[in-house]
């Protein structure tokens, strides 16, 4: 049963566009959601998060929507750059607590 | 650099073996979790400690085990290893607590390889 969905494997985009990544849920206890981003042979780093109080948070070129009524969530990457390709994971926890992952978007940025 | 340490970067051994691997967490960092990846698949949580206190527990398998020392390290044992073992194993800390809205960082892994 997979709490936290990611249903694009993949996804690629021109440098200097917007990279919009989404991510659903399934748990209504979840009340704060995270945004990771993974190179190869090194662990998740920590990009955004959002609680569940807001709808949009921003940090320079990453913003994160909440839709709570529609579970779902997206990160936008605006303007997107060649050092963004990475593997994106969606995170979601309840009460602070069992931080759920979903299974990642590929996302390619092409020069 | 998260601030978290795992040791050892990889580990290769046999079936039936056991092995450790360590986790240092981010400085002032109260609780650390254990993660395991297989595969180029999502994180599958395993474990959560806090304070040297188990606080909750994922999909970890009976031959698994894991502690957190006075020290806030903490050592995720697994034993009579299989080949489906094989993955990275990642530990991330947190400041911890209940209801604490604060973001998991990761360590680099431990690449385990079963043979």
């Amino acid at each position: 049963d997979q709490q936290v969905k990611q249903n694009s494997p993949s996804l690629s985009v021109q440098e200097g566009r917007i990279s919009i990544l989404n991510c659903d849920y399934t748990n209504s206890m979840f009340d704060y959601f995270l945004w990771y981003k993974k190179y190869p042979a090194e662990g998740p780093t920590f990009l955004i998060s959002i609680s569940s109080i807001k709808d949009k948070n921003e940090d320079g070129r990453f913003t994160v929507f909440l839709n709570k009524s529609a579970k779902h969530l997206s990160l936008h990457i605006v303007p997107s750059q060649p050092g963004d390709s990475a593997v994106y994971f969606c995170a979601a926890s309840g009460n602070g607590q069992n931080f759920v992952f979903g299974p990642g978007t590929r996302l390619s940025v092409l020069p | 650099d998260s601030g978290v340490t795992q040791t050892p970067k990889h580990l290769i051994t046999a079936t039936g073996q056991r092995v450790t691997l360590r986790c240092s967490p981010r400085s002032g960092d109260l609780s650390v979790y254990w993660y395991q990846q297989s595969l180029d698949q999502g994180l599958q949580f395993l474990i959560q400690y806090y304070n040297g206190e188990e606080r909750a527990k994922g999909n970890i398998l009976e031959r698994f085990s894991a502690q957190q020392f006075p020290d806030l390290h903490s050592e995720l044992n697994l034993s009579s290893l299989e080949l489906g073992d094989s993955a990275l194993y990642f530990c991330a800390s947190s400041q911890g607590g209940d209801a604490d809205n604060s973001p998991l960082h990761f360590g680099n892994g431990t690449r385990l390889t079963v043979t």
